[in-house]
């Protein structure tokens, strides 16, 4: 299993332009979830979904939109880059609930904005 | 909704020392609690986690913890730490319910000198 991958792995932006970061998992997991950390706030929800098909906000949707036409995927879309977004996003998936099952994370996706 | 508090953002310790790293939470019903590591250029991974039972929980690598209902605690410990414990520590906390997310800690970086 390759578990949780994401790519790009790094990426730099300028204001204004759109890109869609990557999520897949070859777990069957249900659960997926998509992260920012950033430095001394610790990781923050933006979007998850509970399976294919359903999707919901987290603690900062804004400016992000995500979809699940699958299990394995669940892209993250930015859809006009801002400065603010500049993170570490990090994808994770489990198979069940958060509060029930642990969650796997990706090794993230570096983004810079300018 | 709930939240979580990280005493320390900072602990910098030698080589056998011992650790400890608080954490409380905020929420008025039943959680489940977990510790995540982020060692330097890696993604996060579970440490260890609490569900219910015995509330002295043991983890990966010697970590433990202990949850303290009273206190709405969940302190991570060491006996005696080593260099390559130099890692970022997130607490997290979910509600034991439904679709539960994860809710992070802003995080402690320990720095351990050889």
């Amino acid at each position: 299993n390759a578990g949780v991958t994401q790519t790009p792995k790094f990426q730099v932006l300028k204001t204004g332009q759109s890109m869609t970061l990557q999520c897949a998992q070859d777990m069957n997991h249900e659960y997926m979830s998509w992260y920012r950390q950033d430095p001394g706030m610790g990781l923050r929800l933006i979007h998850y979904s509970v399976g294919a098909g359903i999707t919901d906000q987290g603690e900062v949707p804004n400016g992000y939109n995500v979809s699940r036409s699958t299990t394995e995927d669940f892209p993250l879309r930015l859809l006009s880059a801002a400065p603010s977004q500049t993170s570490v996003y990090f994808c994770a998936s489990s198979r069940g609930s958060a509060g029930q099952e642990t969650q796997y994370f990706g090794p993230g996706t570096r983004l810079l904005v300018l | 909704a709930q939240s979580v508090s990280q005493h320390n953002h900072h602990v910098i310790l030698s080589e056998a020392a011992s650790l400890e790293l608080g954490c409380n939470y905020s929420y008025g019903g039943t959680v489940n609690l977990f510790w995540y590591v982020q060692y330097p250029g890696q993604h996060l991974q579970l440490l260890l986690k609490y569900f219910s039972g015995d509330p002295l929980v043991k983890g990966i690598k010697g970590f433990e913890a202990e949850f303290i209902k009273s206190k709405f605690s969940f302190n991570l410990r060491k006996p005696s730490v080593q260099w390559s414990d130099t890692a970022e520590y997130f607490c997290a906390v979910t509600p034991w319910s439904g679709y539960s997310t994860l809710t992070f800690g802003k995080g402690t970086m320990l720095l351990v000198s050889p």
